[in-house]
Order: structure tokens, then C-alpha cells, then sequence
């Protein structure tokens, strides 16, 4: 099974912008059935889907997050990324790269899951 | 936004119990709901998908059922390893939402 690995600064002042890489080995991001996915956890809290890249170049974000988010990959370095700009306090977590499998789908709608998951790496916000 | 709830969200159970997660989904997801095991500063490990299917290298003991609204992810006969946070999630639509999650400790 292929593997992905997060990383970035761990500490980023208010209001500047959280930028992430998220390296993939084992398989090709430019590779059709395969979305690939950031997700974050607050410090004690629980799971938040931020949004999804297709190897197409195709985006699709969490509308509360859509203005500040972009999500975009590099083919030829195996890579893709997370940019959130005007951080606060709140964007405070462990954020998760994962591949988003889509199978079976039917009408626009596919059966999809998150597997493999890097194994996170902790943002803090803070001046 | 389709709200996904667990509750409770903690459960004390035994070595060798059989323990039941229930989550809820604020709308018809059909079977779009997956199952993940999370423990302390570790990533989500998926275990069962599409609501009822085991992924592979998943332990048996776990299985999930249900469409709808209501679903079930079900232990059998607990392992030290299954004591750990467990979260459903719904893909039926984006944005992609989780449930707050169940803790299962030890009794």
C-alpha cells in the first residue's frame, strides 16, 4: 500500500497563511479513481473534511473554508498542498492528508472513503 | 450540511464484550457512511466502508450494518488493541461530515 507523509511549518502567526505539503510514495497522484483529501482535528476534538483534489487538477472545498482554501499538487514531484490563508487561533490542529477512494459510481454519486492516511502533523497558531 | 451523531460518546466495556456504536445521520445517506479506529496522536485507520464492507487486513470481529439514517458499528469478543475512538463518517455528500466520535475505554 502506498504512503503519505505531511509536512510544514508547526507554528504560523495570526492572520499570515498555513502552507503544507503532503508527499505521496508508492503510487502515482496522477493516477484516475483517485482523489486526494486534507482533513484536520482540533486539539481534542473530532474530524474535519477541508477538501479534495482529483489528479485532473479538479477542487472541491468545505464551503465555510472555500474562501480561504486551495488545494493543489505538483504531478512531476509525486506532491500536493494545502494553503489557508488568514489563519486565527481556530485553525489550531492536526491536519491529515489521506487518499479519498471513489468506487461504484452511479447518478454523480461514488462510493468514497479515506485510505491511506499520513500520519498528521501539528499546526499551531499562534503570534 | 448532513450532521452525523454518536452518541454515546463514550463507552466502558471488558475484554472480551461485545459492544455496539451507533451513529446517526440527519438525512437519508443510503449506505454512504464509513467506519474509522483512531487512537491518541495517530492517524484515522480505516475499518469498514460503504457501511457494511471490511477493508482489508481489518480484523473480523468488526463488522457495520445499516442504510439510511441509522447505523451500527459492532465489536465482538473486545481486544486490548480496540480500545481507542471510533468515527463514522458520511460521503453521501460535500461537505463530508463526521460524527463527534465514541471513546471506548476500559472497564
Amino acid at each position: 500500500q502506498f504512503q503519505l507523509q505531511e509536512s510544514g511549518p508547526g507554528l504560523v502567526k495570526p492572520s499570515e497563511t498555513l502552507s503544507l505539503t503532503c508527499s505521496v510514495s508508492g503510487a502515482s497522484i496522477f493516477n484516475s479513481g483517485y482523489y486526494w483529501a486534507w482533513i484536520r482535528q482540533p486539539p481534542g476534538k473530532g474530524l474535519e473534511w477541508i477538501g479534495s483534489l482529483y489528479y485532473s487538477g479538479q477542487t472541491y472545498y468545505k464551503p465555510s473554508l472555500k474562501s480561504r482554501v486551495t488545494i493543489s499538487m505538483d504531478t512531476a514531484k509525486n506532491q500536493f498542498y494545502l494553503k489557508l490563508t488568514s489563519v486565527t487561533a481556530a485553525d489550531t490542529a492536526l491536519y491529515f492528508c489521506a487518499s479519498q477512494v471513489e468506487r461504484s459510481c452511479s447518478g454523480g454519486t461514488c462510493l468514497t472513503w479515506f485510505d491511506p492516511w499520513g500520519q498528521g502533523t501539528l499546526v499551531t497558531v499562534s503570534a | 450540511d448532513i450532521q452525523m451523531t454518536q452518541s454515546p460518546s463514550s463507552l466502558s466495556a471488558s475484554i472480551g464484550d461485545t459492544v455496539t456504536i451507533p451513529c446517526r445521520a440527519s438525512h437519508d445517506i443510503s449506505t454512504y457512511l464509513n467506519w474509522y479506529q483512531q487512537k491518541p496522536g495517530k492517524a484515522p485507520r480505516l475499518l469498514i466502508y460503504a457501511a457494511s464492507y471490511l477493508q482489508s487486513g481489518v480484523p473480523t470481529r468488526f463488522s457495520g450494518s445499516g442504510s439510511g439514517t441509522d447505523f451500527t458499528l459492532t465489536i465482538s469478543s473486545l481486544q486490548p488493541d480496540d480500545f481507542a475512538t471510533y468515527y463514522c463518517q458520511q460521503t453521501y455528500s460535500t461537505p463530508y461530515t463526521f460524527g463527534q466520535g465514541t471513546k471506548l475505554d476500559l472497564k
